[in-house]
């Protein structure tokens, strides 16, 4: 079945405590991308990557990492997590940016909480 | 700084009828627009798109319609159902680069 996974589904966590949240596509997708949602302010890109070894910023991209080092994974990574962080994460991938027709594919979300 | 925009929060309607969601969009540049669909505890699952070189776009029960000139998206549902009850999202992208803007959603209501 092609999906996006992510781990863990919540998570409950301290401030300052580094924490990442894995994201795979079986699609063999260029495209990559981290959002999150906050209410009244909808969905915010913080990362994305176009290809292996090719990330870059969206619009909210302070005190998070990302790495690509291979297709089909794309984790995103919080240093030193603040309680602004605490927010619902979605991680989604598409063939390419842009394109006709082109679906991006989103997985079932992050549940963070950081205390 | 450019946004993209939603005119209502919230729509609810009977079910049967039509829906229209709207958008509008500050960033002349963008050439490409996205609409998508979040169902309750689910991630958005994409509907449809259009290229700023059209006007219109139809697919299953639903149309995009594409007004550049006053910068307006709009989504049309043909008779609505229960299943369509969800929140609805316009998102806009330009020149083929990764940045994706989103709007903030129209939570859709489809009373039986």
């Amino acid at each position: 079945e092609a999906q996006v996974t992510q781990n863990p589904r919540y998570l409950i966590t301290v401030t300052g405590k580094k924490l990442t949240v894995t994201c795979s596509q079986n699609m063999n997708h260029e495209y990559m991308s981290w959002y999150r949602q906050d209410p009244g302010l909808g969905l915010r890109q913080i990362y994305y990557s176009m290809n292996v070894e090719v990330t870059d910023k969206g619009d909210v991209p302070e005190g998070y990492k990302v790495s690509r080092k291979e297709k089909r994974n794309f984790p995103l990574i919080l240093e030193s997590p603040s309680p602004n962080q605490t927010s619902l994460y979605f991680c989604a991938s598409s063939w390419t940016s842009g394109s006709y027709d082109n679906e991006q594919f989103f997985g079932p979300g992050t549940r963070l909480t950081v205390l | 700084g450019e946004s993209v925009g939603l005119h209502l929060p919230t729509l609810s309607v009977q079910e049967g009828d039509n829906s229209i969601i709207n958008c509008a969009y500050s960033n002349s540049a963008s050439d490409y627009f996205i609409w998508y669909k979040q169902e309750s505890g689910k991630g958005p699952q994409f509907i449809i798109d259009i290229r700023s070189n059209m006007d219109k776009r139809q697919g299953q029960r639903v149309t995009v319609l594409l007004n550049k000139t006053v910068k307006h998206l709009s989504l049309q549902i043909a008779a609505t159902q229960p299943g369509d009850s969800a929140v609805y999202f316009c998102a806009e992208n330009y020149n083929q680069g990764g940045k994706l803007i989103f709007g903030q959603g129209t939570e859709l209501s489809v009373k039986p």
